[in-house]
């Protein structure tokens, strides 16, 4: 079975520019978890899809957004984007929101903002 | 508030010896999934293991095992018998299940150097 997959790997972009990264989750996975790493604050939360459907979203400004379609691929976006914004964003998928359902992450995608 | 916490930022072990990464956590829900992940550096987070908070028996995958001590609240990783492709970032996570959703919270990593 393949994994998450994500695109593209990498990516640069200048300041206010915006960015969509896509995500296609383990076939069979319906749950869609989209993080942030960077040096400074590690790994944060941004939102999670399941059916097409917002569950839960983190501590990010509105610039940030995302969906979720109907054979569970996810997309995130990044408006006005700033340096701040460089990090490895990684998606994570699962079979649902079930006890024990554990989390499988895709390999990443590197965003350099400029 | 959830928190998980790993107060050791980097760690040696000899080859093929045993290694304890430390990892507590705090939150105040009684339904509760604790998560390790090791991060190469290519960057791909590969799930370890999972221990449910209502599970009496510590969780073992292969060479992992997770030291689950509930009053403690404490989700140490035990890894035995270390190999030069163990040297990694490894993170503790922690889920809240008692409601609907997956979002999981991150401990700051200990980075785990294996020599031979």
């Amino acid at each position: 079975k393949a994994g998450v997959t994500q695109t593209p790997r990498y990516l640069i972009k200048t300041r206010g520019q915006q960015v969509t990264l896509s995500c296609s989750p383990i076939s069979g996975h319906r749950s869609v978890s989209w993080y942030q790493q960077t040096p400074g604050q590690g790994l944060q939360f941004l939102f999670e899809y399941f059916s097409e459907t917002q569950r839960n979203k983190g501590n990010f400004p509105g610039r940030f957004s995302g969906r979720q379609f109907s054979n569970s691929r996810s997309e995130m976006n990044v408006s006005t984007l700033e340096l701040g914004d460089s990090a490895l964003y990684l998606c994570a998928s699962s079979l649902g929101l079930a006890r024990g359902n554990e989390q499988f992450f895709g390999p990443g995608t590197r965003l350099t903002v400029l | 508030a959830q928190k998980i916490t790993q107060t050791q930022p980097g760690m040696f072990v000899q080859e093929k010896e045993a290694v304890t990464l430390d990892c507590t956590y705090d939150t105040s829900d009684q339904s509760y999934g604790l998560f390790w992940y090791k991060q190469p550096s290519s960057g791909e987070m590969i799930f370890l293991i999972y221990q449910g908070s209502y599970d009496e028996q510590n969780a073992t995958e292969g060479r992992y095992s997770l030291n689950f001590q509930k009053a403690r609240k404490s989700a140490n990783l035990v890894i035995s018998a270390s190999q030069l492709g163990d040297s990694a970032m490894y993170f503790c996570a922690m889920r809240e299940e008692g409601n609907q959703g997956g979002k999981l919270i991150f401990g700051q990593g200990t980075e785990l150097s294996v020599k031979p």
